[in-house]
């Protein structure tokens, strides 16, 4: 079946450290996404990008770095520059950038991150 | 800029009520509408959308009408299920700004038996 896998579900890290959150998807979709959900703000856009090799930033890119190396792949890293990474975090793919009626976003499962 | 507004939950309803979620949002020209869904522990899902005016976008007993006059995409069911349990997103792509849905602040939908 194709989706999208994030792994870990949880992850636990001090505070200092840098970690980083896998996403892959057999979908072979063009653009990937990563958004941070908290509780009563609803989604936030982290990165994006439009095909292998591009990426961009979102609305809260500060204290994040991404990579897209591979059609499939598109790993997170929360570095610890990041003021307050406690969150479910949420990669998506679509076929295409646009969007288009016949292309909506598809979700992975999350990898909830803690950090102490 | 471009933005969404749910109402806030939890909306707590004894199973077989009447749903409504209200949503509305803010957007220059014509942007496509989306309602997604995500159950306890997952991601989302969609659940229906509509892309202009007047539109009913409809699934699962679920359905949501496109109003430009008032800005709305309220989320209805005539009769929920214990398995509706979960939170709600509304969301827009704006018709200029490809790529980037904006979310609402997703409501919480308890439905007791």
């Amino acid at each position: 079946d194709g989706g999208i896998t994030q792994s870990p579900k949880y992850l636990f890290r001090k505070e200092g450290q840098n970690v980083t959150l896998s996403c892959e998807q057999n979908l072979n979709h063009d653009a990937m996404y990563w958004y941070r959900q908290d509780p009563g703000q609803g989604l936030r856009l982290i990165y994006y990008s439009q095909i292998v090799n591009d990426f961009q930033k979102g609305d809260i890119a500060e204290g994040y770095s991404v990579s897209r190396e591979k059609k499939e792949s598109f790993p997170l890293t929360v570095t610890s520059a990041q003021k307050n990474p406690t969150a479910f975090y949420l990669c998506a793919s679509s076929i295409d950038f646009t969007l288009k009626e016949n292309s909506p976003l598809h979700f992975g499962n999350g990898t909830r991150l803690t950090v102490t | 800029g471009n933005s969404v507004t749910q109402m806030e939950g939890p909306v707590t309803l004894s199973e077989e009520a009447f749903l409504t979620i209200n949503c509305t949002y803010t957007a220059t020209g014509y942007p496509s509408l989306f309602w997604y869904v995500q159950y306890p522990g997952e991601g989302l899902q969609l659940l229906l959308k509509a892309t202009k005016a007047d539109d009913k976008g409809s699934n699962k007993g679920f359905e949501a009408t496109y109003r430009k006059e008032t800005t709305s995409f309220h989320l209805e069911k005539g009769s929920v299920q214990v398995s509706d349990s979960a939170v709600y997103f509304c969301a827009l792509i704006g018709s200029g700004n490809t790529g980037k849905l904006i979310f609402g602040q997703g409501t919480t939908l308890q439905v007791k038996p």
